[in-house]
């Protein structure tokens, strides 16, 4: 069937450097992807979003790369911070899927 | 900041109970949709409303499971005859309805059903 997964189901990474985040997507038919950060004991909270027609977009301290031709979707976190220790998921959705498949998650720690 | 509330925030009950779960999604969003998340696992799709209309539920809700969002605002998530494999956090989420908003969706903080 068709999954959103990730590549690494831990990551730790030292204050103050940049983290990357990766996701395998198998549904070449979906347009729009968002990742998600949640915290122990909350709901998951909006990160970015980015659609198929680009391959690259940029928040504050966030970027997502959009790599439709090997289906791989990464999060970068510049200048990570205690605050960032969360669990990070990617979704996607498919033309006239009108719901999100998540991922399993990636748990990242800032060491400090 | 009026963002998706869920009540409670935690349940436990015994196997058999009957349990309802309330959210109040933002307040201009006409989309909301039910999600279920076990430990160490993503998200899993329940349902969604478009205003009142419940317009897509998943393999996942059983016969035991019914949601209703009667006047297009808030939505109840009804359990009957709870079962232990029950136990996981139920997430409520609201978007925009209309475009590319509507893939937004902003989460819940959840409730956390335990089953004994």
């Amino acid at each position: 069937g068709e999954s959103v997964g990730l590549h690494l189901p831990t990551l730790s990474v030292q204050e103050g450097d940049n983290s990357i985040i990766n996701c395998a997507y198998s549904n070449s038919a979906s347009d729009y992807f968002i990742w998600y950060k949640q915290e122990s004991g909350k709901g998951p909270q909006f990160i970015i979003d980015i659609r198929s027609n680009m391959d690259k977009r940029q928040g504050q301290r966030v970027t997502v790369l959009l790599n439709k031709t090997v289906k791989h979707l990464s999060l970068q976190i510049a200048a990570t911070q205690p605050g960032d220790s969360a669990v990070y998921f990617c979704a996607e959705d498919g033309f006239g899927n009108e719901k999100l498949t998540f991922g399993t998650g990636t748990r990242l720690t800032i060491i400090p | 900041d009026t963002g998706v509330s869920q009540n409670p925030r935690h349940k436990i009950t015994k196997r058999g109970q009957n349990v309802t779960f309330r959210c109040d999604p933002i307040s201009e969003h006409n989309r909301l949709y039910w999600y279920r998340q076990t430990l160490g696992q993503g998200p899993e799709f329940l349902t969604y409303f478009q205003n009142e209309a419940q317009l897509e539920k998943s393999r996942l809700l059983s016969d035991r499971f019914s949601a209703e969002r009667p006047k297009g605002s808030f939505s109840t998530l009804e359990i009957q005859r709870t079962e232990q494999g029950d136990s996981a956090m139920y997430l409520c989420a609201s978007s925009l309805g209309g475009g590319t908003g509507r893939r937004k969706l902003f989460f819940g903080s959840g409730t956390q059903l335990s089953v004994l």
